[in-house]
């Protein structure tokens, strides 16, 4: 199994600074043959389910803000929200798809 | 856009299976990928296993013996049954759906919470 490890497990930011979380696969999620890297990051906020931000460890999904991006190669990624709003607090997930069992970082808890 | 409902008893007796089914609405079962993925209260995430619309699964390795996912087109409906289930079993159970073979979870419902207990 790829065991996917996040940093830190908690943080403060303040509104309007930047807020980076850190995700660390224990195998490259990086498909040479294709050079995609089979990252995604999750928000979830209490008493919901997860919701899609990024894939391909830098596509951001449809609708979500620009102040959310993600980057790294192999087997070290970030997800960096570059100014911090107050409906940004929530528990981040990353989750690696490059095999199975798909597997998730414990999640990190940004608050303000 | 897709919108998907767990539904299933919310309280299941130890050595007993835990069955759920997440209806599909707003489009169709085929030909995508669904997975259930459960959550532990205050813990994280936990993918069991998925399914092709064809019925072509694919399971957690920790949990294969136990889990089982079907799917019924004619419904628009998969199910997971959890056979043994023990008070570890205790989650947040979230159906989910997959772009083609790429395994990021693009559409979730909203979880059912089930619990194991006596």
């Amino acid at each position: 199994d790829i065991v996917m490890t996040q940093s830190p497990d908690s943080l403060a930011v303040s509104l309007g600074e930047r807020a980076t979380i850190n995700c660390k696969s224990s195998q490259t999620v990086l498909y040479s043959s294709n050079n995609k890297n089979y990252l995604a990051w999750y928000q979830q906020k209490p008493a919901q389910p997860p919701k899609l931000l990024i894939y391909w460890a830098s596509t951001r999904q449809y609708g979500v803000p620009d102040r959310f991006s993600g980057s790294g190669s192999g087997t070290d990624f970030t997800l960096t929200i570059s100014s911090l709003q107050a409906e940004d607090v929530a528990v981040y997930y990353c989750q690696q798809y490059h095999s199975t069992p798909l597997t998730f970082g414990q999640g990190t808890k940004v608050e303000i | 856009q897709v919108q998907l409902q767990e539904s299933g008893p919310g309280l299941v007796k130890p050595s007993e299976t835990l069955s759920l089914t997440c209806t599909v609405s707003g489009g169709s079962i085929s030909p995508y990928y669904w997975s259930w993925i459960r959550q532990p209260p205050g813990k994280g995430l936990e993918w069991l296993g998925y399914i092709y619309y064809s019925g072509t699964t694919n399971y957690n390795p920790s949990l294969k013996s136990r889990v089982t996912i079907s799917v019924n087109m004619s419904k628009n409906q998969f199910s997971l049954k959890l056979s043994s289930v023990t008070a570890a079993d205790t989650a947040v159970y979230y159906c989910a759906r997959h772009i083609s073979s790429s395994w990021y979870v693009e559409s979730w419902g909203q979880g059912t919470l089930v619990t194991v207990s006596s």
